[in-house]
């Protein structure tokens, strides 16, 4: 079945880095893009980052912008986010989400992995 | 950015009873909102897109309807199942895409 299953969160101190993966199975991977979407404790769903199908476009949330990078590998079905620079504003779980347009992304999001959870604190 | 506001931000109902969840955009986003489900522990599930399409495997309870700005998500009779967060998001501009702050769905 479609599963996204992320990986890599942790504790970390302010200012250190993180990278987190999502391995997706059941869908054909190189065909969508792919966002993360994180969430405060006790807070509301932001919108963290965007790649397309093919590595070609990245956007990001102005509050990560420089300080996270989103990748994708499609030969090993993996969604990567590279944060560095981390706050304690970061703190959140990081959810990967597939993008339900094929090729031309629509900007929802269809497939959710189950989360990990990235605390910045001293 | 355009930002979404949803109410209320809690709605007590019975089980069987109906529920009305509203959601309106600072500006138009066409029919491009989509509604999510979220329960305590669980990631977010695609209920609606499109504004009132079904995404696979919602029941037909769940309807939503609206365009341009003003939205509603409409659970005719509710189940104990659906008694969580519901967040709508706007995927007309982009980026950024931005969800509303949540209704809670609590039992009456």
């Amino acid at each position: 079945q479609v599963q996204l299953v992320e990986s890599g969160g942790g504790v970390v101190q302010p200012g250190g880095s993180l990278r987190l993966s999502c391995a997706a199975s059941g869908f054909t991977f190189s065909s969508y893009g792919m966002h993360w979407v994180r969430q405060a404790p006790g807070k509301g769903l932001e919108w963290v980052a965007f790649i397309r199908y093919d590595g070609s476009n990245k956007y990001y949330a102005d509050s990560v912008k420089g300080r996270f990078t989103i990748s994708r590998d499609n030969s090993k079905n993996t969604l990567y986010l590279q944060m560095n620079s981390l706050r304690a504003e970061d703190t959140a779980v990081y959810y990967c989400a597939k993008d339900p347009g094929v090729v031309a992304a629509i900007g929802a999001f269809d497939i959710w992995g189950q989360g990990t959870m990235v605390t910045v604190s001293s | 950015e355009i930002v979404m506001t949803q109410s209320p931000a809690t709605l007590s109902v019975s089980p069987g009873e109906r529920a009305t969840l509203s959601c309106r955009a600072s500006q138009s986003v066409s029919s491009n909102l989509a509604w999510y489900q979220q329960k305590p522990g669980q990631a977010p599930r695609l209920l609606i897109y499109g504004a009132s399409t079904r995404a696979t495997g919602i029941p037909a309870r769940f309807s939503g309807s609206g365009s341009g700005t003003e939205f509603t998500l409409t659970i005719s009779s509710l189940q104990s199942e659906d008694f969580a967060v519901y967040y709508c998001q706007q995927y007309n501009n982009w980026p950024p895409m931005t969800f509303g702050g949540g209704t809670k769905v609590e039992i009456k």
